[in-house]
């Protein structure tokens, strides 16, 4: 079964610190790997997107990582600031269909304390 | 940013009344998506379209209907709102190809949706 698993579900850290969330995945065969940031009440926002050859991928103070031997991704927040409060959701795509079906993970909420 | 719209934002509507959620992009996208999302929840695909007069039904079962008439317009129908109806819909469009190209997909703000 095609499944994407994030860790932790929530995370609170201090305001200039950095953080990693994990993001591990079942989807196969496998096509590329996005990281989506919410707000809360908002629609997700696009943060990386990376494909088969791609191990890491930067957006600012976001770095994305990706194993595809192991089906494990992860971001790194560097710096963290009160706006980067927010849930964060992996979200995988596989080519096994015309659709490029997109697989969601339930996020990881993280606040950033003061 | 993203040229994707949605309204109305927040609704509060009576069991059995009809509701329209619209959405709108000004990119010129092909492809559209309904996603339906409760809280901490994923995302689940309830609408797509690849094209104008195209539209299929997604992953989760859903009692609401689409049309794609115009290229830009995507909007999504509940013909007799139930409280289960009640959510965050989110609308989203992304350029031809799929999901496996990469393409970025940009999604709206987001409607919520309570029936009570």
């Amino acid at each position: 079964k095609n499944q994407v698993e994030q860790s932790p579900q929530s995370l609170i850290i201090l305001e200039g610190k950095n953080c990693t969330l994990q993001c591990n995945y079942t989807v196969s065969p496998f096509s590329n790997l996005r990281w989506y940031k919410q707000d809360t009440g908002r629609g997700p926002v696009s943060l990386t997107i990376m494909t088969f050859s791609e191990n890491t991928k930067s957006n600012g103070r976001y770095t994305a990582t990706l194993d595809a031997d192991t089906k494990q991704s992860s971001l790194h927040i560097t710096a963290s600031q009160l706006s980067d409060s927010a849930s964060y959701i992996c979200v995988v795509s596989d080519r096994g269909s015309t659709l490029g079906r997109l697989y969601f993970g339930r996020g990881t909420q993280l606040t950033v304390w003061p | 940013e993203a040229d994707i719209y949605q309204t109305p934002r927040y609704l509060v509507i009576g069991t059995g009344k009809k509701i329209t959620l619209e959405c709108s992009q000004t990119m010129g996208h092909d492809k559209m998506y309904w996603y339906q999302q409760d809280p901490g929840m994923e995302l689940h695909l309830i609408h797509y379209s690849y094209g104008v007069n195209s539209t299929e039904k997604g992953d989760l079962s859903s009692e609401s209907t689409v049309s794609r008439i115009r290229t830009e317009h995507f909007p999504l129908t509940l013909e007799s709102a139930r409280p289960s109806h009640t959510s965050q819909y989110l609308c989203a469009s992304s350029e031809s190809g799929t999901g496996s190209s990469g393409n970025t997909i940009y999604f709206g703000e987001g409607s919520w949706l309570t029936v009570v």
